[in-house]
């Protein structure tokens, strides 16, 4: 149980288009789901966390109109990376807790978003 | 600042040989840690977790950590490696005085000569 997917795995976009990546809980009701970046060889950088049904918190120095996030049902969220650059060009990962961030995360596999 | 440190980026065993990958964090009140493996082309696993209770913490795959609070250590231990084990580890920390919210130390690298 507690089964986490992303989709793409991978995408490769034009400068200036968006970008849609969704996450999903499949097995389980995910009340709050949060996303990360991860650069090469870096860590994972928490980008916001966003509780079903109401409004992402975004982290320090994230632009919150450029990564548009959405949770709009227990098991769905997503990310729009609005007007790509190539300095988006990173992997994406998603993760999903049942309660109310006291809980175990689960990650997602990530997407990996090329923008040339 | 206050973070999550790892200290050593990449480490380089062969089979057999003993593991330890040191994790120090500097946030006060009351934490929860963890280790999270992340194999080649794979999403990130829970290797262990400390909550509460006992300090030292078994995990999956063999792999244990003790929860030093004194020293702010949650270091990870294997007493003996396998090729498999080549991945990179992710200690985290959840403090609930920064609301919560998981912080990763930078990742450490182990690559198991066979």
């Amino acid at each position: 149980g507690a089964v986490v997917s992303q989709h793409p795995s991978r995408v490769i976009c034009k400068s200036g288009t968006s970008v849609k990546i969704e996450c999903r809980s499949l097995d389980f009701q995910a009340t709050t789901m949060f996303w990360y970046r991860q650069f090469p060889k870096q860590s994972l950088m928490l980008m916001a966390t966003s509780n079903e049904g109401s409004k992402a918190t975004y982290e320090q120095g994230v632009e919150k109109d450029k990564f548009l996030i959405n949770h709009a049902s227990l098991t769905l969220s997503t990310l729009t990376v609005t007007s790509a650059h190539p300095e988006d060009s990173s992997f994406y990962i998603c993760s999903a807790s049942k309660g109310e961030g006291q809980n175990e995360q689960f990650f997602g596999p990530g997407t990996r978003l090329t923008v040339l | 600042a206050q973070s999550v440190s790892q200290h050593n980026h990449h480490v380089i065993l062969s089979e057999a040989a003993s593991l330890e990958l040191g994790c120090n964090y500097s946030y006060g009140g009351t934490v929860n840690l963890f280790w999270y493996v992340q194999y080649p082309g794979q999403h990130l696993q829970l290797l262990l977790k400390y909550f509460s209770g006992d300090p030292l913490v078994k995990g999956i795959k063999g792999f244990e950590a003790e929860f030093i609070k004194s020293k702010f250590s949650f270091n990870l231990r294997k007493p003996s490696v396998q090729w498999s084990d080549t991945a990179e580890y992710f200690c985290a920390v959840r403090s609930y005085n920064q609301g919560g919210k998981l912080i990763f130390g930078q990742g450490t690298e182990l690559s198991v000569k066979p």
